[in-house]
This record gives C-alpha cells, structure tokens and sequence, in this order.
C-alpha cells in the first residue's frame, strides 16, 4: 500500500525555522517527482514546492522562494521541506504528495495526512 | 486569490447531476491537463478525475471531468450525501504570474458542495 507519512509540525515563533519530514513507503521513491501543498486554516489547497524523482528539478510558489527548500533522500525513501524566516501566514496543514511521475509536472495522486505547522 | 477559478459553492438534492466549473488561462488549463480533488474536513485530498477526464481506479463512474479551451469541469450524477465536501481543481502552470522563467502547481479556490 502506498503511504505517506509526515512529521516534525510543530509551534514555532515568527522568524524561526522548522524541517518537515515525509516518510513514504510502498513503492519506488525515485521513480517519482514529491510535493509539498499546503492548506492555511480554513482556506483552500495552496503548492508550496515540487521536486523530480532524481532531485535535478525544483521549483518553488514565489510566497516561499528564498525561505524554503525541498529535498529528498531516495536511500532513506524521505521528503523534506526546510522552512526558515517563518511568519504567520505560513501557519497551516502541510501535505506531502507524491506525483504519479519523475518529472515534476505530472499528476499529483497520493496525499499524506498532513502535519500542522503554527507560526505564533 | 487562487489562479484557478471556482464558484465558492454548490448545491443540489439526491439525485440530481451538478457541475463545478474551473477557469484557468492559457499557461496552465489551455496548455495542461486538469486534475480534481476530493476533501472531507480534516482529512487528505483525494484524487477524482486526472488528465482533464480520467477515472482513477476505485471512483465511481458519477463522476466525470471534461476540459475546453482554458475552462474544465467536474459533473457528478446521481448525486447522494456522502458527496458533500470540497472539490478542487488543479493545473501544472507553465508561466506563474506572467513569468516564462516560472513554473508550479496552481489550485482553484475549491468548491463547498451541499446536498440538500
């Protein structure tokens, strides 16, 4: 079964940092590009950040660029996002997605539960 | 304000067909497939419709997804209560913001459907 697992949301003051991890399991982790969406309180789905399969392509939503990176480790199966400079408007649900292939503008079909990031 | 965009909400009785409506541009719905996502509060999206009108295995065949020029949309049939929850639409943009040097993931404001 494909699952994707984030962690490390937590409460964090303005200005400081956080790494969100997303664990996937049940299938080839390299054969597909990862996504980072995320959903402020209320609101609707926003893209925070893509990567490709092999780690070559990135791209970033202009309201994270400078402040966020994405990486991944296809040893470890595991998604990152680092998040410096935090504000209060990035308070909200993250989602780890999985896109249905390498490169980075194909189908996004498998969403992780979510983990809460408060900036306060 | 989202890229794409969606009527806030619908509404329809058990039974009826409803359609959600999304209207994009040429950089991203004109020139790109659509996907539809399906959310219950506090839960995960899921995947309804990808490439603009595919079923992925295991949605029933209420729901259907068509495209047209920079505008897609989502009809479900036969419509019943556990179909009430948000629909969202989304588009690989090739051109964020008017920038040919910028390319991402872009989302309608999604859509509140009430069954009556």
């Amino acid at each position: 079964e494909v699952q994707l697992l984030e962690s490390g949301g937590d409460l964090v003051q303005p200005g400081g940092s956080l790494r969100l991890s997303c664990a996937a399991s049940g299938f080839t982790f390299s054969n597909h590009a990862m996504s980072w969406v995320r959903q402020r309180p209320g609101k609707g789905l926003e893209w925070v950040s893509v990567l490709s399969g092999g780690g070559g392509v990135v791209r970033y939503a202009e309201s994270v660029k400078g402040r966020f990176t994405i990486s991944r480790d296809n040893y470890k199966d595991t998604l990152y996002l680092q998040m410096n400079s935090l504000r209060a408007e990035d308070t909200a649900v993250y989602y780890c997605s999985r896109g249905t292939a390498e490169v980075i503008y194909y189908t996004i079909d498998v969403w992780g539960q979510g983990t809460t990031v408060i900036v306060s | 304000q989202s890229v794409l965009t969606q009527a806030p909400s619908a509404s329809g009785t058990p039974g009826q067909r409803v359609t959600i409506s999304c209207s994009g541009n040429t950089s991203n719905i004109g020139s790109n497939h659509v996907q539809w996502y399906q959310q219950f509060p506090g839960t995960a999206p899921k995947l309804l419709i990808h490439r603009s009108s595919q079923r992925p295995s295991g949605v029933p065949d209420r729901f259907s997804g068509s495209k047209s020029g920079t505008s897609a949309s989502l009809a479900i049939s036969g419509l019943r209560s556990d179909d009430e929850a948000d629909y969202y639409c989304a588009a690989w943009d090739d051109s964020l913001n008017g920038d040919d040097s910028l390319s991402g993931w872009v989302f309608g404001g999604g859509t509140k459907l009430t069954v009556l």
